[in-house]
């Protein structure tokens, strides 16, 4: 099974700050990798499919890059509204799996 | 627009068996693979079990692989989970997603509001 490993697991930042969260399989996935915000009390949200794919109407403050086993997901000029959890998930086999997910909180 | 809505959740026993259902809308539901997928409460999310448009490829989670049974009905639209001799550490909130892809490896591009099943005594 491919085990997903995400750091940091809390981030405290600015509105302003640039955040940056990474993934790590633990075996290769090319870019079979996602990424969810998620908010209290509510379903996740997907963000980025295939690594770097934007979904539909996320801002371009986001964005996701790597392949193979290293994932990045960056959020530039942080909102208020970017505040939440973080995930990942990898795409590529059975059974499918997340990451443990980081926390994004106010400084 | 595409809606997701669990229901059958429920405060039941250990030992004993729940069905879950999905009411799904919006969309072509037998175009997509659909899946369950966990969070207990306060902690990550857990993928369960995944099943294939025409219901011929079904996955599950070693987690719970011999006590769950995914299914769906493409006529009325609908996605199931039966989950049999339930545990504690099977509680958590249960959440109806869409496969984006059109593979049954995928991510999940809507989900569902979640069902909180409970396994108490």
């Amino acid at each position: 099974d491919i085990q997903m490993t995400q750091s940091p697991p809390y981030v405290s930042a600015s509105v302003g700050d640039t955040v940056t969260i990474t993934c790590r399989a633990t075996q290769g996935i090319s870019t079979w990798l996602a990424w969810y915000q998620q908010k209290p009390g509510k379903a996740p949200r997907l963000l980025i499919y295939a690594a770097s794919t934007l979904y539909d109407e996320v801002p371009s403050r986001f964005s996701g890059s790597g392949s193979g086993t290293d994932f990045t997901l960056t959020i530039r000029s942080l909102r208020p509204e970017d505040f939440g959890k973080y995930y990942c998930q990898q795409a590529d086999t059975f059974p499918l799996s997340f990451g443990g997910g980081t926390t994004v909180d106010m400084k | 627009e595409v809606q997701l809505v669990e229901s059958g959740g429920a405060l039941v026993q250990p030992g004993r068996s729940l069905r879950l259902s999905c009411a799904a809308s919006g969309f072509t539901f037998d175009d997509y693979g659909m899946h369950w997928v966990r969070q207990a409460p306060g902690k990550g999310l857990e993928w369960i079990s995944s099943v294939s448009w025409n219901s011929l490829t079904r996955h599950y989670a070693d987690s719970m692989r011999d006590r769950v049974t995914i299914s769906r009905d493409n006529a009325n639209n609908s996605l199931y989970l039966e989950m049999s001799s339930l545990r504690p550490e099977d509680t958590a909130f249960y959440y109806c997603t869409r496969g984006r892809g059109l593979g049954e490896l995928t991510d999940f591009d809507y989900w569902g509001p979640g069902i909180l099943v409970t396994v108490s005594s």
